[in-house]
């Protein structure tokens, strides 16, 4: 069963405490691998999709990696206004349908 | 960039009504369409997948019957929840899908059952 686990599932920062966030994932095939930020309320922002073993996106200050098995969105330097949720969704190669963790709520305080 | 509208963002109804939510892709055409429902502090979980002018196919659990999904263009997908009752409470989002765009998501709808 294609399965998507993030951690930790709750992670409180200082401002300008770096730390990363974990996706592990088990699929049959994966097409690919998705980071989305999600506001209180409202529906998941896009951030990465990541393809392959190896490969590293970044955005502002946010990097996000991937293994054979898991990924990593690492922050650095964090604000505020990075508070939010944190969704990590794999596609699978038997359908279309994105497969989401739980996600990881991120709490940064000045 | 591709945007898919979806309306209400928070509907209210009391129990036993039916309340139907609307996804519209502004600027492009969505063959398909995901319907999800997330309960607070869970995942997004899968209802459905529903293609244009096709049955939609519901995942596991989820009683076709109560959740109706009409995709009858190929820029409105509309989820109507019939007979609601307090345990469908919760927040449901839709999100297109297309070769060009990958998946674009709606902003949610906060359905309460009361």
């Amino acid at each position: 069963e294609d399965q998507v686990t993030q951690s930790p599932e709750a992670l409180r920062l200082q401002e300008g405490e770096s730390s990363s966030l974990n996706c592990s994932y088990t699929v049959s095939g994966l097409r690919g691998l998705f980071w989305y930020r999600q506001d209180p309320g409202k529906g998941p922002e896009f951030l990465f999709t990541l393809y392959s073993a190896g490969e590293e996106k970044e955005k502002e200050r946010l990097k996000a990696t991937l293994t054979k098995k898991e990924s990593f969105l690492h922050i650095t330097a964090p604000k505020p206004e990075d508070s939010a949720t944190y969704l990590c969704a794999v596609q699978a190669d038997t359908g279309t349908a994105l497969i989401f963790g739980k996600g990881t709520t991120l709490s940064v305080s000045s | 960039g591709a945007v898919v509208s979806q309306h209400p963002s928070r509907v209210i109804c009391k129990s036993g009504t039916s309340v139907k939510i609307e996804c519209r892709s502004l600027d492009f055409q969505a063959t398909t369409m995901f319907w999800y429902r997330q309960f607070p502090k869970q995942s997004l979980m899968l209802m459905a997948t529903s293609n244009e002018g096709s049955k939609a196919t519901y995942e596991q659990g989820v009683e076709k019957d109560k959740f109706l999904i009409n995709h009858a263009s190929l820029t409105l997908s509309t989820l109507t929840v019939t007979s609601a009752h307090p345990e469908d409470s919760s927040f449901y989002i839709c999100s297109a899908w297309t070769e060009n765009y990958g998946y674009t998501f709606g902003s949610g709808t906060r359905l309460t059952v009361v």
